[in-house]
């Protein structure tokens, strides 16, 4: 089956410092990533939509200039949470879509820790 | 899109089916039904997907009612790696495609 990697899988740094985590797809060619969020005991929620080549569409309430999103190839899309403090700390679920209609394929997410 | 109801859980014991509803009173024409699955601590896990028909795959089976407002998904035997919570979504293509909005899902508890 399709297979979408995220890396890292754990990260912890101190407050004020920027974390990058990258979400790659393995065997195929992804038109969209998609990017979550997951608080402890809630359900996922959609941060943002990356296409390859244009910039990011951002959800209501989400800081783009916070969660800075680059999609530089069909299998490669980053976020960088800038200057980030404890309250970022959370899950972080990418996803990869191959076409319209097909199912959406996650990665294991990253957890981050803020101190 | 279409928002879905689902039992907060479900048990099930080992071996046996489980089957796990899901109402989606308001879905649309062009909005297919999507099942995920999360385990603890790890990303969702796609597991199968329809529109009007019903459809089997190695992992599981779905169930749509003829009106499509409600559909079933089927794990035939169950064991204990299937604990985890499931999501039942709807989404149409378009501008909203791929947009999933998770809600809180059935925590399906299999025992031995």
């Amino acid at each position: 089956g399709a297979v979408v990697s995220q890396h890292p899988s754990w990260v912890i740094c101190k407050s004020g410092t920027s974390v990058k985590i990258e979400c790659r797809s393995l065997d195929f060619q992804a038109t969209t990533m998609f990017w979550y969020r997951q608080f402890p005991k809630q359900s996922l929620m959609l941060m943002a939509t990356s296409n390859e080549g244009s910039k990011a569409t951002y959800e209501q309430g989400v800081e783009k200039d916070k969660f800075l999103i680059n999609h530089a190839s069909l299998t490669l899309s980053t976020l960088t949470v800038t200057s980030a403090h404890p309250e970022d700390s959370s899950f972080y679920i990418c996803s990869a879509l191959r076409t319209e209609y097909q199912p959406q394929h996650f990665g294991d997410g990253t957890r981050l820790s803020i101190l | 899109d279409a928002k879905t109801t689902q039992p907060t859980s479900m048990d099930c014991a080992e071996g046996r089916a489980a089957n796990l509803p899901c109402n989606h009173s308001t879905i649309s024409g062009n909005e297919y039904v999507y099942w995920y699955r999360q385990i603890h601590s790890q990303g969702p896990q796609y597991i199968i997907h329809g529109l009007k028909n019903n459809e089997t795959n190695e992992m599981a089976s779905l169930i749509i009612t003829e009106d499509r407002k409600s559909s079933t998904l089927i794990l035939p035997h169950a064991t204990l790696r299937d604990t985890a919570v499931y999501y039942c979504i709807v989404n149409a293509g378009g501008t909203s495609y791929g947009k999933l909005t998770f809600g809180q899902g059935t925590i399906l508890t299999v025992h031995p």
